[in-house]
């Protein structure tokens, strides 16, 4: 099984559209979570951290649910330039290293 | 932009010769993380430096090497390359203080090297 799975996608959306991403993460010790947008051969970028209980950033909200060992994100009212591959990333509690999941891609359309 | 740079952008070699990527860190961070992406995939933790040594290590073969200078700069060495090594190579750069990682260990990172094995 792999640390972090994500949903596989591709998401194709209307513009204003909302749409949300989902992860599951397998170790139970992770801390931090975290949300990452790659642009097509560009390096990550991050989006937010996400939170016990849950955080917004703007049209932007990341949810953690730790029983379940489960995170997602929500786009609210998608734009254009929302058109990117989102990494659900959690680390590995060994305070160094980071699981990425393989990225869900989104394209977003007039 | 997050003040990390990678040398070279892009780079061609053939098997079973070394390569040398470089990686300056952001100001003000101590800790340089490598990584591989290969095509589709998300990144793959090579491994880490603080205080110019190895912090921990991903599952890559010991031909895979690194360096960290006084300066916090790096470098990933990888020796006898080998076809599948043909990947985006990352380094992320962040702050760790007291043996505890700042800020839940927010990793910024460069624009990659492109690697291409022949």
């Amino acid at each position: 099984r792999k640390e972090v799975e994500q949903d596989p996608g591709p998401f194709n959306v209307p513009e204003g559209a909302t749409v949300a991403f989902n992860c599951t993460y397998s170790n139970s010790a992770s801390q931090s979570f975290f949300w990452y947008r790659q642009d097509c051969r560009k390096e990550p970028k991050l989006l937010m951290s996400v939170y016990s209980s849950g955080n917004e950033d703007g049209r932007f909200t990341a949810q953690l649910n730790r029983a379940s060992q489960y995170i997602s994100l929500l786009i609210r009212d998608s734009k254009l330039s929302d058109s990117a591959t989102y990494l659900c990333v959690v680390d590995t509690n060994s305070g160094y290293a980071l699981n990425f999941g393989k990225g869900t891609s989104l394209l977003v359309t007039p | 932009e997050t003040g990390v740079t990678q040398s070279p952008t892009h780079l061609i070699k053939t098997r079973g010769q070394q390569v040398t990527l470089r990686c300056s860190s952001q100001s003000g961070h101590n800790t340089v993380s490598w990584y591989q992406q290969a095509l589709g995939q998300g990144p793959q933790f090579i491994f880490q430096y603080y205080r110019e040594e190895e912090n921990g290590r991903g599952n890559f073969p010991p031909r895979f090497s690194g360096l960290q200078f006084p300066n916090y700069s790096s470098e990933l060495n990888v020796n006898a390359l080998e076809l599948d090594d043909s990947a985006l190579y990352l380094c992320a750069s962040s702050l760790l203080q007291g043996g505890d990682l700042v800020a839940k260990n927010i990793q910024y990172f460069g624009a990659g090297t492109r690697l291409s094995v022949l």
